[in-house]
């Protein structure tokens, strides 16, 4: 069974820039969820997609943007990036349904925005 | 709106002597609430999740709705607890976790 992982490990921008980062989910999950980690803080919610689309969003503005693929890995992608995009960007994949089902978290794409 | 608050960002303890992390929600629905762990270099994991009311490598968390707390305990701090403790809630209409910021838990010699 393999687990989460995600691309880059990390890496550097500068302000106004896009960034594209990468999940592979876990073998039979359906559902990816990402997150920001502000150092010092807890993940935050960005958004889910469960089957390729959208399947909630948290309190982030609509530059934040993703897609899921028919192999349910998925993309997170930030435009216009500012310097508070900083962060540890975490996925996570589960088994979707209507109940919570344990989300197994990738290690994590360390962004720096300059 | 949803919120978690773990009031501690550090708690350090001697082997040996109980530990309690903190966490209080505020939700108007019925609280699912989880703990999740992240000890050093690895990633983040499910420790425990209230309605399973199981013990985890010695921890328990019992949900006091009268409270609003979810405090994670453990009778007898071990070395190889110390790490990151996260508290979490889960929001059925917005498939969401909601995470607390965080304790960081040092069990000293």
């Amino acid at each position: 069974e393999t687990g989460v992982t995600q691309s880059p490990t990390h890496l550097i921008k500068t302000r106004g820039q896009q960034v594209t980062l990468r999940c592979s989910s876990q073998s039979g999950h359906n559902t990816v969820s990402w997150y920001q980690q502000a150092l010092g803080q807890g993940p935050q919610f960005i958004f889910q997609y469960y089957r390729e689309e959208e399947n909630g969003r948290g309190n982030f503005p609509p530059r934040f943007s993703g897609l899921q693929f028919p192999n349910y890995s998925s993309e997170l992608n930030v435009n216009a990036l500012e310097l508070d995009d900083s962060a540890l960007y975490l996925c996570a994949s589960s088994l979707g349904g209507l109940e919570y089902n344990e989300q197994f978290f990738g290690p994590g794409t360390r962004l720096t925005v300059l | 709106a949803q919120r978690v608050t773990q009031p501690e960002k550090l708690l350090s303890v001697f082997k040996g002597a109980p530990v309690e992390l903190k966490c209080n929600y505020s939700y108007s629905g019925s609280p699912e609430l989880f703990w999740y762990v992240q000890y050093s270099r690895q990633r983040l994991q499910l420790l425990l999740r209230h309605i399973s009311r199981e013990s985890i490598k010695g921890f328990t968390a019992d949900l006091n709705k009268g409270e609003t707390s979810f405090h994670l305990k453990k009778p007898f701090a071990q070395e190889e607890d110390s790490a990151m403790y996260y508290c979490a809630l889960f929001n059925n209409a917005g498939n969401m976790l909601t995470f607390g910021g965080g304790t960081r838990l040092m069990v000293k010699p």
